[in-house]
């Protein structure tokens, strides 16, 4: 069975760094693309960036680029998204998912909330 | 960015019923359209791939159609566990984007 378990969300002061993870298993992870999606409160879905199965190309929402870089070590099955210069408006579930660019995102796991707030 | 714009915000139906909802894409985005399902305290599932497949262990009442620029998600006979919120989504270009959403409610 695929599962995917985000950790590393918390409370976080404007400007501060968080480092999220995304630990895989039940599937090949370093056959596939993966991607973090983010959803406010109350909100809809954002997607925020993805990562190539080998790591090599990597894409980001206008809205974090600069700020934020995904990442992924293969022989440790896990995604990381290392979130720096974090702002209120970055509070939000993040979602971690299997999937980006030629595939869709599937399945997705539970997510992890960060809140940026003083 | 390709736009998603979603019709309409809010679907009140009663069981049985036929759930009709609409994606439009700002350009086209050719077959490119998946769409997902979300409850409440849920991460989201996808349903459809590819505008009209459907994802693996999805039940046959829902379906997918379109291409270019206008997709329709339809639930033939809605069921309680169908309250839900409906997204669309393109994988045609960078950046990836979603549409804002329909909310299903059951009666």
């Amino acid at each position: 069975e695929v599962q995917l378990l985000e950790s590393g969300g918390g409370l976080v002061q404007p400007g501060g760094s968080l480092r999220l993870s995304c630990a895989a298993s039940g599937f090949t992870f370093s056959n596939y693309a993966m991607t973090w999606v983010r959803q406010a409160p109350g909100k809809g879905l954002e997607w925020v960036s993805s990562i190539n199965n080998s790591g090599g190309s990597t894409y980001y929402a206008d809205s974090v680029k600069g700020r934020f870089t995904i990442s992924r070590d293969n022989f440790k099955n896990t995604l990381y998204l290392q979130m720096d210069s974090l702002r209120v408006e970055d509070t939000a579930v993040y979602y971690c998912a299997e999937g980006g660019g030629s595939k869709w995102f599937d399945p997705w796991g539970q997510g992890t909330l960060v809140t940026v707030s003083s | 960015e390709i736009v998603l714009t979603q019709s309409p915000a809010t679907l009140s139906l009663s069981p049985g019923e036929r759930a009709t909802l609409s994606c439009r894409a700002s350009q086209s985005v050719g077959k490119y359209i998946g769409w997902y399902q979300q409850k409440p305290g849920q991460a989201p599932r996808l349903l459809i791939y590819d505008a009209s497949n459907r994802a693996t262990g999805i039940p046959a009442r829902f379906s997918g159609s379109g291409s270019g620029t206008d997709f329709t998600l339809t639930i033939s006979s809605l069921e309680p566990e169908d309250s839900a919120v409906y997204y669309c989504q393109q994988r045609t270009k960078w950046p990836l984007t979603f549409g804002g959403g329909t909310k299903v409610e059951i009666k």
